[in-house]
C-alpha cells in the first residue's frame, strides 16, 4: 500500500513565521503535489513536481514555495506566514504513468496562523 | 472556464440508496474520479470514469454521461460508516485535476 506522510497533523505558526510542511511517500511516485483545503471550495492546487529538482505552480502559488531534492520528499513553504494561509494542506502523489493514476494523499496538516 | 458543481450536502437513512450527483465543464476530458473523505482524514480513491456507462464496485458505483458532462456516484445499502464527504474530480486535457468543493454525506439510523 503506498504511503504518504506528512510529518504534523496541528500546527500553530504566529504571523511573519518561516513555516516548513514536509511529506514523505514511499511508493517511488514521479508525481507530487501539495493542495489546501478549505471549507466550501474545492481541493486548490499550490505546487506540484514531476521530478526531483523540479517544480510548476498550480493555481495559488502566491505566498508559497517548495522544495524537492529527493525523489521521496516534496516540502511545502511559507516564507512568511500570514492569517489568510490557515487552512488544511494535504500532499499527494501518483505515478506519473499512466497520466490518470489516482492520487494517494496523507492524512494532511491543519495549519493554524495566529 | 473549468467548472465543477456537486451538492453541498445529502442525508440519507442507513440502509437506504444515495445518488451523488456531480456535473462538469472543462477543458477537455481524461477521465472523472470520486474520492471519499471521512472527517480529519485523507481523501480516498473510489472510482474513475473515462467512458460513459456504469461502473460497479460493490456498494458503489459511478456512472457518466460525457455528452451531458454528468456523473454521479451510486452508494447502496448505506452504512453509518458512509458518512464522509464525496469529492468529484475532472481530468481536463492537460491531465490537471479540477475539484468539486465536496458533498457532505449525512447517515441517519
Amino acid at each position: 500500500d503506498v504511503k504518504v506522510t506528512q510529518s504534523s497533523r496541528y500546527l500553530v505558526k504566529r504571523t511573519g513565521e518561516k513555516v516548513f510542511l514536509e511529506c514523505v511517500q514511499d511508493m517511488d511516485h514521479e508525481n507530487m503535489f501539495w493542495y489546501r483545503q478549505d471549507p466550501g471550495l474545492g481541493l486548490r492546487l499550490i505546487y506540484f513536481s514531476y521530478d526531483v529538482k523540479m517544480k510548476e505552480k498550480g493555481d495559488i502559488p502566491e505566498g508559497y514555495s517548495v522544495s524537492r531534492e529527493k525523489k521521496e520528499r516534496f516540502s511545502l513553504i511559507l516564507e512568511s506566514a500570514s492569517t489568510n494561509q490557515t487552512s488544511m494542506y494535504l500532499c499527494a502523489s501518483s505515478p506519473i504513468v499512466p497520466e490518470n493514476s489516482p492520487l494517494h494523499f496523507g492524512n494532511g496538516t491543519r495549519l493554524t496562523v495566529t | 472556464g473549468q467548472n465543477i458543481d456537486q451538492p453541498t450536502e445529502m442525508t440519507a437513512t442507513e440502509g437506504a440508496i444515495v445518488q451523488i450527483n456531480c456535473t462538469y465543464q472543462t477543458s477537455g476530458f481524461n477521465g472523472l474520479f470520486w474520492y471519499q473523505q471521512h472527517a480529519g482524514e485523507a481523501p480516498t480513491f473510489l472510482s474513475y470514469n473515462v467512458l460513459d456507462g456504469l461502473e460497479e464496485k460493490g456498494r458503489f458505483s459511478s456512472f457518466l454521461s460525457r455528452s451531458k458532462g454528468y456523473s454521479y456516484l451510486l452508494l447502496k445499502e448505506l452504512q453509518m460508516k458512509d458518512s464522509a464527504s464525496y469529492l468529484c474530480a475532472c481530468m481536463d486535457s492537460n491531465y490537471q485535476l479540477i475539484w468539486g468543493a465536496g458533498t457532505k454525506l449525512i447517515i441517519k439510523p
